[in-house]
């Protein structure tokens, strides 16, 4: 089955500096990668999305981009802010086969003002 | 609020004992996905339905635990003869079967087993 590795697994940086995160997957048929955003206690909330036939997409300060060669994808979040601090999960799937989503272990991102 | 409702959001019970947990879904929805979310972890997935039907069950999900969707729209959960390490966070989704779906999630059941 699918094997997603996320890293790092924390990750401090200071208010406007940018954020990258970074995932590989091990199903060459995986075809649909998601990232959500969970805030303590809350769900977890989509919050960019990639489909393998584009290699990147941007929604305003965040992108993701995605490498089917080397089987990794990456989230790029820039100028952050302090209320980007949350656990950040990435995901991926065979959506021929339904959206039974594999995550990544996540990562605690932490921005001081 | 229309998004994906769980109820109840926390549970406690004694080990050996049954509990269940309802999801209802994005009335458009007609995937339905429970997952499991442990402290530090991502979610795991347990199972799906389309419509009523469940297409697809992980080998997380063991024969304590059974899942039903019978009339295409709110799904349970139950977990029999609970034991320590079913203790977790039990996440409903919802998606469409559009070429765009996404996963939408619910706030999830808080399970503790004593």
């Amino acid at each position: 089955g699918e094997n997603v590795e996320q890293h790092p697994s924390t990750l401090s940086v200071q208010e406007g500096d940018s954020a990258v995160i970074k995932c590989t997957y091990s199903d060459s048929a995986s075809n649909y990668f998601p990232w959500y955003k969970q805030e303590l206690g809350k769900r977890p909330q989509l919050i960019i999305d990639i489909r393998s036939n584009v290699g990147e997409k941007k929604d305003q300060r965040i992108a993701v981009t995605l490498n089917k060669t080397a089987k990794h994808f990456s989230l790029h979040i820039t100028e952050t802010q302090p209320e980007d601090s949350a656990v950040y999960f990435c995901a991926a799937t065979n959506s021929n086969s339904g959206y039974a989503l594999n995550f990544g272990k996540g990562t605690s991102l932490l921005v001081t003002p | 609020d229309t998004g994906v409702s769980q109820n109840p959001r926390h549970k406690i019970t004694k080990r050996g004992q049954n509990v269940t947990f309802r999801c209802d879904p994005i009335s458009e929805h007609n995937r339905l996905y429970w997952y499991r979310q442990t402290l530090g972890q991502g979610p795991e997935f347990l199972t799906y339905f389309q419509n009523e039907a469940q297409l697809e069950k992980s080998r997380l999900l063991s024969d304590r635990f059974s899942a039903e969707r019978p009339k295409g729209s709110f799904s349970t959960l139950e977990i029999q003869r609970t034991e320590q390490g079913d203790s977790a966070m039990y996440l409903c989704a919802s998606s469409t079967t559009d070429l765009n779906e996404k996963l939408f999630f619910g706030s999830g059941t808080q399970l503790s087993v004593l």
